[in-house]
């Protein structure tokens, strides 16, 4: 089973708002990844977190907040976003950090802010 | 860094037809080359990848091939169905560097 799975599907929120979106997988992968993605474009990683740990931070603004609570799990916290933050959010995880390891995407959050 | 250039943009080929679609990568390290299919709606699918000690890779109607001289790899569809129509993204990675996408291209497979 190579499922990651994401909740909500769809979130809409205006700029004053704090909302958090949630990954889950059970595939005993060690590395998990915060993916953005804009209409027509390719993704753009975000974050990474290796073992719990977060190991790279590609220069996301400070009201993008990662957390990983365990293993299995990985939130994306958010506060004061802009209209411009809108966009397909994505979660993936791969066995270990290095990657060259396969990355399994989830179906993503369609995040509107308002 | 690695840069990944991908064509063609849009693609749009017959049922039965083939399609090809085609990268270029400019980090000689580079070593790691999936390729991702991405429905409308839905999060990008690991569907083949291929590693530099390998030339060619197949699974079922889908094949990869690297050439690691000209630092070009394809993604190659047989026998094409409607339900092949996504976006593909090709990538590449030396390892321990981030995935590199390329823009994408627009498969639409008529019916």
């Amino acid at each position: 089973d190579t499922e990651v799975t994401q909740t909500p599907k769809h979130l809409v929120m205006g700029m004053t708002n704090k909302k958090s979106l949630k990954c889950e997988q059970h595939m005993g992968h060690r590395a998990m990844y915060w993916y953005k993605q804009k209409a027509k474009k390719p993704p753009e990683l975000m974050f990474v977190y290796s073992y719990e740990k977060l190991s790279i931070n590609e220069s996301v603004p400070s009201r993008f907040s990662p957390e990983c609570p365990n293993s299995s799990l990985l939130n994306l916290h958010l506060h004061a976003l802009q209209p411009e933050d809108s966009a397909l959010y994505l979660c993936a995880s791969s066995q270990d950090s290095g990657y060259a390891y396969e990355q399994y995407f989830g179906p993503g959050t369609r995040l509107t802010v308002t | 860094g690695e840069n990944v250039e991908q064509h063609p943009s849009t693609l749009s080929v017959q049922e039965g037809d083939s399609a090809v679609i085609k990268c270029t990568y400019s980090d000689s390290a580079s070593n790691y080359f999936p390729w991702y299919k991405q429905e409308l709606g839905k999060g990008p699918q690991l569907i083949i990848d291929i590693r530099s000690n390998v030339g060619e890779k197949k699974d079922q109607r889908i094949a990869v091939t690297l050439n690691k001289t000209a630092k070009h790899f394809s993604l190659h569809i047989t026998e094409t169905q409607p339900e092949d129509s996504a976006v593909y993204f090709c990538a590449a990675s030396e390892g321990n560097t981030p995935l590199v996408f390329g823009k994408g291209t627009r498969l639409s497979v008529i019916a």
